[in-house]
């Protein structure tokens, strides 16, 4: 069984405040992993997708690591504005192709 | 290109009731997936597709859900019956090249309610 693990479940934080969030997935067999943002009442839009060791991306003030070897991708927001509120997803997947999701670290970015 | 296409939005039914819920792929993509989401599992895999051909179903509930992608522009996920704790919202998502490297383009979703 596939598990991937997210935390915090929840976060508040205030504008300007820069977060991050942990995924944790297994270790053995990796393959890729995703981030995802979802906001309330629409559907999930891919971040970033890593699939080596030590991977970094960014996309604006967002940026998410990688450790395949440990087992776990670290999701970074610098100053954190209002319409960053959403949920983030992470989802797994080894060689078996199935892409797994995490339940999400929901944020909310208080103005 | 117009994006992963479900159909219905919402649907709302009697138990007992065979429900079909639609899916159109974005173009191109040769990978397709169903989830469920839930409040209390998240997004849980369903089933996905690869060239049409179901690789893996074993997340699929219990014989009463069935899917099916006849051709490469269209899929189907079946209910029937319906029960009321199938009442979730089931999203599709069509990824490029069949590798779980390229990023999935998830639907708008199906809400379904059981009553």
């Amino acid at each position: 069984i596939l598990n991937v693990e997210q935390s915090p479940q929840s976060l508040h934080v205030q504008e300007g405040d820069s977060t991050n969030f942990t995924c944790s997935f297994p270790s053995s067999n990796f393959y890729a992993l995703h981030w995802y943002r979802w906001e309330t009442a629409k559907s999930p839009e891919a971040l970033f997708v890593m699939t080596l060791n030590g991977d970094e991306k960014k996309k604006g003030r967002i940026s998410a690591t990688l450790n395949t070897k440990e087992g776990y991708s670290y999701l970074y927001i610098k100053g954190s504005q209002p319409e960053d509120s959403a949920t983030y997803l992470c989802a797994f997947t080894d060689s078996s192709y199935k892409l797994i999701f995490g339940s999400g670290t929901r944020l909310l970015v208080r103005p | 290109d117009a994006g992963v296409i479900q159909s219905p939005r919402h649907e709302v039914t009697e138990m007992g009731q065979e429900v079909t819920l639609r899916c159109k792929p974005i173009s191109g993509h040769n990978s397709l997936f169903w989830y469920r989401q839930t409040m209390m599992r998240g997004l849980e895999l369903l089933i996905y597709f690869n060239n049409n051909v179901p690789i893996d179903d074993s997340g699929m509930p219990e014989d009463r859900f069935s899917a099916k992608m006849p051709n490469a522009s269209f899929s189907t996920l079946k209910i029937q019956p319906s029960e009321p704790r199938d009442s979730a919202v089931y999203f599709c998502a069509s990824s490029l090249t069949g590798g779980i490297r390229g990023e999935l383009f998830f639907g708008e979703g199906s809400r379904l309610t059981v009553l």
